[in-house]
Formats: structure tokens, sequence, C-alpha cells
């Protein structure tokens, strides 16, 4: 089973939809959870990052965790054709002492498509 | 310059080539990586690199190669690639290494290489 599992899609919406992006998980020491946007030939960039379970809500973009069921989502409000990239989700484990323990693991990301 | 930048941004080479990737952050970080993403697959972690010293190695193939003199800059050199080794490559910076997920890591732009 893999670490982190994202469907690729590709997912196509019109403009003005809610979008919902989602992940699966299978280590129960994950507690970090990231969605990070890549602009086609552009490096990742964090969108939002949370911390255990909860919601956290910025702007047009929800992120929600579900650790009982190990499922991590992404809303998007009023879906702009900007918001047209590929949305990967991402999530690590960490110690306080660090070191090696942590490390990003990621989904294969979703591509999205918003069309005016 | 702002952020991560990477040279080259495309990079087309033999089997039996040598060549380098660069990268560069600007953003006054302590800690660096080197990532691979393929289609269809997750985004990789090659490399760590915290204060120029190689935390990470995670079971590359020798003929890849880092180097880190100093926090600024790190490289990548290859020899010898396979054409399974096509791929973007990623540099990504942060504050730090081993604090988890309030380690934000900025990505650059990546270099999409081809081996023939």
């Amino acid at each position: 089973q893999k670490e982190v599992e994202q469907d690729p899609g590709p997912l196509s919406v019109p403009e003005g939809a809610i979008v919902s992006l989602n992940c699966t998980y299978s280590n129960s020491a994950f507690q970090y959870f990231m969605w990070y946007r890549q602009y086609s030939r552009k490096g990742p960039e964090l969108l939002m990052y949370t911390y255990s379970s909860g919601n956290k809500e910025d702007g047009r973009f929800t992120a929600q965790v579900d650790k009982s069921s190990k499922y991590i989502s992404l809303f998007i409000r009023d879906s702009q054709p900007s918001d047209s990239a590929t949305y990967l989700c991402a999530t690590t484990t960490t110690t306080n002492s660090g070191g090696s323990n942590y490390k990003l693991t990621f989904g294969k990301g979703t591509l999205l498509t918003v069309n005016p | 310059e702002t952020g991560v930048t990477q040279t080259p941004r495309h990079l087309v080479m033999g089997m039996t080539n040598k060549k380098s990737l660069k990268c560069e952050q600007h953003l006054g970080h302590n800690a660096m990586y080197w990532y691979k993403q393929s289609a269809k697959k997750p985004l990789e972690l090659m490399f760590v690199y915290n204060f120029k010293e190689q935390t990470e190695n995670n079971s590359v193939p020798s003929r890849f190669s880092p180097e880190c003199p100093n926090s600024s800059h790190l490289f990548l050199h290859l020899h010898t690639l396979q054409p399974e080794d096509s791929a973007l490559y990623l540099c990504a910076s942060s504050q730090d290494y081993g604090r988890g997920g309030t380690d934000t890591q900025y990505f650059g732009p990546g270099t999409r290489l081809t081996v023939l």
C-alpha cells in the first residue's frame, strides 16, 4: 500500500464550481498535512498546511484532515481559471529532536482545470 | 533574483555525458533539497543538506552525486544516466531541517532532464 494515495485526475470543472480534492494516507504517525499547488512549468508552492485533525480556512480554500479515517481534503470555493494547476497533498511525521525522521511524503498530484 | 533559482531549465544529455544541475536560494535558508518528479509518480526526495552537511540520501544511485559548497548553493552532478532518469529535478530550501511541518519548503522551477 502506497503511503499517500491521490487520484491524479484530470479534473475539469466550470468556473465558479466548488472543487473537492482528496488524499488518503496509511501511516498513522503522520501529523502535518500540506497542500501544494504546482502551475505548469513551475515548482510546487505551499498553499496550506494543517497540524493534526480539523479544518483550516484561507480565503476560498479550506483544508480538512480526518485522522480517524486518514483522509485529507482541499476544498476550493468559487473556483477560478487561475486555480488551474496540479494540486499535491503531502504529509510528514516529525520528532521533537528532528533529524532523519522528517520527510515529506507526497501524493501523485491531481491536475485541475477550471474552464471559464 | 529572488526565491530559489535553478539552471539550466532544460537539459538533454546522452547516457555517456557528464552534466551538472545548479540550484541557488536567495532566502537565507539553512536546508536544501533535491527532488525527482516523474510523470504519474509522487515527488521523490533524493538528498537533503542541512548547514552544508548531507543528512539524507534516499537510496539514490551513485550516478547522481550532490554537492553543497555553502548554504546558498546546491549542485547535482550527473554521469552515465539511464533513460529512466528522465524527469523534472526540483530543488527546494527551508529555513531549517528536522522540525517537520513547520519547515516550509520553497521550490525552484525545476530542470527538465531528458536522457537519450
